[in-house]
């Protein structure tokens, strides 16, 4: 297991509510990731956290938002969410060391699997 | 043009048999490599790191060609527990941050 635990595992929304998900980083990683995984395709980055600051973000409107809390757990929101927002959503952390040879490599959870009705 | 592009498969191979998966990339920028590994609505979870100079792990074989902008995994002597879908993965440095691009992957079906 990597250590890293996500809540709820099942959400079911309405177009237009609001939503919040839970990420717990593995211990002694700094440093979470967001993706969304449509069906039948490869997570899609959301944005990152790393020290509490969004340190990147991919392709994702602003109704899409999240925190790093001090102890690097982390909240994905998503406001007015929509029928296309129906994903598994992943969580993912790591160590970053500020060095350009860091590998990075980043562990994931077992995902939140939201729908939108 | 997708940043990371696979063949989605899927690959029906016997027990035994050796498959090759190939990827393609668009970031010349790219500096890390990956394959990660899927099963039916589980997490991606990492196979290997890819190395320019190509590494193996086992029954799996990675390569790397920076210049073709290619990347491969290898998996000889297939088992049924192989069966799953394998996923791409590039990663570069962006103001700070390094994130995965992802693709789509390609699914591997190993039948007895």
């Amino acid at each position: 297991e990597t250590g890293v635990t996500q809540s709820p595992t099942h959400l079911i929304k309405t177009r237009g509510q609001q939503v919040t998900l839970r990420c717990s980083s593995q211990s002694g990683h700094n440093t979470v990731s967001w993706y969304q995984q449509a069906l039948g395709q490869g997570p899609q980055f959301i944005f990152q956290y790393y020290r509490e600051e969004e340190n990147g973000r991919g392709n994702f409107p602003p109704r899409f938002s999240g925190l790093q809390f001090p102890n690097y757990s982390s909240e994905l929101n998503v406001n007015a969410l929509e029928l296309d927002d129906s994903a598994l959503y992943l969580c993912a952390s790591s160590l970053s060391t500020g060095g350009s040879l860091a590998k990075n490599i980043q562990y994931f959870g077992a995902g939140t699997r939201l729908s939108v009705l | 043009r997708k940043e990371v592009e696979q063949d989605p498969g899927p690959f029906n191979v016997p027990e035994g048999a050796t498959v090759a998966f190939n990827c393609t990339y668009s970031n010349s920028a790219s500096q890390s490599f990956f394959w990660y590994r899927q099963d039916c609505r589980k997490e991606p979870k990492l196979l290997m790191s890819v190395y320019s100079s190509g590494n193996e792990d086992g029954r799996f074989t990675a390569q790397l060609n920076r210049a073709s902008q290619y990347i491969s995994l290898l998996i000889r002597d297939s088992k049924l527990s192989d069966s799953a879908t394998y996923l791409c993965v590039v990663s570069f440095m962006d103001t700070g941050r390094r994130a995965l691009t992802f693709g789509s992957g390609t699914r591997l079906q190993v039948q007895p």
